[in-house]
């Protein structure tokens, strides 16, 4: 069974410009993440979608956004980037538990996004 | 707000020794807690699922409790290797929205 697979893996961008990161779930798995993590900082929930809707989203500003596909593929999006956005983002695709509970995350490898 | 607090930061211990770290939660709207292990590099990958309060797993050498009344997991490790050296995440989700502390770093010294 494949894993979650993350593009692209590394990418650098300049401040203004948007970056488009894409994640392929594990077969069957409905629901998908997505974290940043800067260093120093534990892993900070972005939004998660499930069936193509979002169901939550972390405190970020809207220039972070995402959507899902049919096929449970996920995109995010960041517009406007900044230094700050510089960061690994990590997807993690779950089936769910009895009770709709997420179940276990299983991360992609990441895309490590350095902004100039 | 959630916030999951894990303790210690880090942890400095010879090969052998065992160990423990904490993770605090909110307890309201409680619906699980995960435990990720972080090695360098790699992803994380899902140690523990629990759920119930009281709930203890283990695997291998690896062992977790639950006490969702007053929110707190604790994961142990028995006889620690330097392959256990990694970053430990816990993950609560209460009302569907999960949460990750920031990590206890394990660095075992052979």
């Amino acid at each position: 069974k494949a894993g979650v697979t993350q593009t692209p893996r590394y990418l650098i961008k300049t401040r203004g410009q948007q970056v488009t990161l894409s994640c392929s779930p594990i077969s069957g798995h409905r629901s998908v993440s997505w974290y940043q993590q800067t260093p120093g900082q534990g892993l900070q929930f972005l939004f998660e979608y499930f069936s193509e809707t979002q169901r939550n989203k972390g405190n970020f500003p809207g220039r972070f956004s995402g959507r899902q596909f049919s096929n449970s593929r996920s995109e995010m999006n960041v517009s406007t980037l900044e230094l700050g956005d510089s960061a690994l983002y990590l997807c993690a695709s779950s089936s769910r538990l009895a009770g709709g509970i997420t179940g276990e995350l299983f991360f992609g490898e990441g895309s490590r996004l350095t902004v100039l | 707000i959630l916030n999951v607090e894990q303790s210690p930061q880090s942890l400095h211990v010879q090969e052998g020794d065992s160990t423990n770290f904490t993770c605090s939660f909110p307890s309201s709207n409680f619906y699980a807690l995960h435990w990720y292990r972080w090695e360098t590099a790699k992803s994380p990958e899902a140690l523990f699922v629990m759920t119930l309060n009281g709930d203890e797993k283990k695997k291998g050498r690896i062992s977790a409790t639950l006490n969702t009344k007053e929110g707190y997991s604790y994961l142990y490790i028995k006889g620690s290797q330097p392959e256990d050296s990694a970053t430990y995440l816990c993950a609560s989700l209460n009302n569907n929205d999960m949460r990750f502390g920031a990590g206890t770093r394990l660095t075992v010294k052979p």
